[in-house]
């Protein structure tokens, strides 16, 4: 079973802050790392999807980059909104699916 | 463009009868997952599925379930004899390919609970 990590848990930010995130992984067989925005009674909804070491995507205020090395992924919001808040999901691709970690928790505060 | 879709959204039943979670997925995929939240858990991989096959059920408890995606018509997981730990939310994904390059499309989710 692949062990993927997310911390913090859980984030609470006032509106305005910038925040990061951070995935861990198994850094053998590495194919892909996914990562998920989950909003509260949505279904979610994919971010980005990366594959190469030193790997940064943007979307917006939202950024991540990838480590496959050391087996880790940071995720950046920048300006935080009160529409940010939502559960962040890494998910690595492992053999032929994703195994999604436990997610952290936004709140942004107006 | 219809998305992912799931039904019934809620399902309640009885301990020892049977649940059908159906799944539609997105127009021009071909490759189906399902995917469990137990209460206050991530979600856990169950099956990943193809038209007319089954490729993983690695995540997939040995008894009571099974899942299908037949030529024609949705994907359909399937409980039989019920019981009060199978409540859960069961989410639904599609992608076109073979998912390393392709983010997952997800339904919205059918939310069991058993009574």
């Amino acid at each position: 079973i692949l062990n993927v990590e997310q911390s913090p848990q859980s984030l609470h930010v006032q509106e305005g802050d910038s925040t990061n995130f951070t995935c861990s992984f198994p850094s053998s067989n590495f194919y892909a790392l996914h990562w998920y925005r989950w909003e509260t009674a949505k279904s979610p909804e994919a971010l980005f999807v990366m594959t190469l070491n030193g790997d940064e995507k943007k979307k917006g205020r939202i950024s991540a980059t990838l480590n496959t090395k050391e087996g880790y992924s940071y995720l950046y919001i920048k300006g935080s909104q009160p529409e940010d808040s939502a559960t962040y999901l890494c998910a690595p691709y492992n053999t032929d699916k994703l195994i999604f970690g436990t997610g952290t928790r936004l709140q942004v505060f107006p | 463009n219809a998305g992912v879709m799931q039904n019934p959204r809620h399902l309640v039943r009885r301990r020892g009868q049977e649940a059908r979670l159906r799944c539609s997925p997105m127009k021009g995929h071909s490759h189906v997952y399902w995917y469990r939240q137990l209460p206050e858990e991530g979600l856990k991989f169950m099956v990943y599925l193809q038209k007319e096959n089954i490729i993983d059920e690695s995540g997939m408890p040995k008894e009571r379930f099974s899942a299908e995606f037949p030529k024609e018509g949705p994907s359909i997981l399937r409980i039989q004899q019920v019981v009060r730990g199978d409540s859960a939310a069961y989410f639904c994904a599609s992608s076109p390919d073979t998912g390393s390059d392709y983010g997952y499309t997800f339904g919205s989710g059918t939310r069991l609970t058993v009574v």
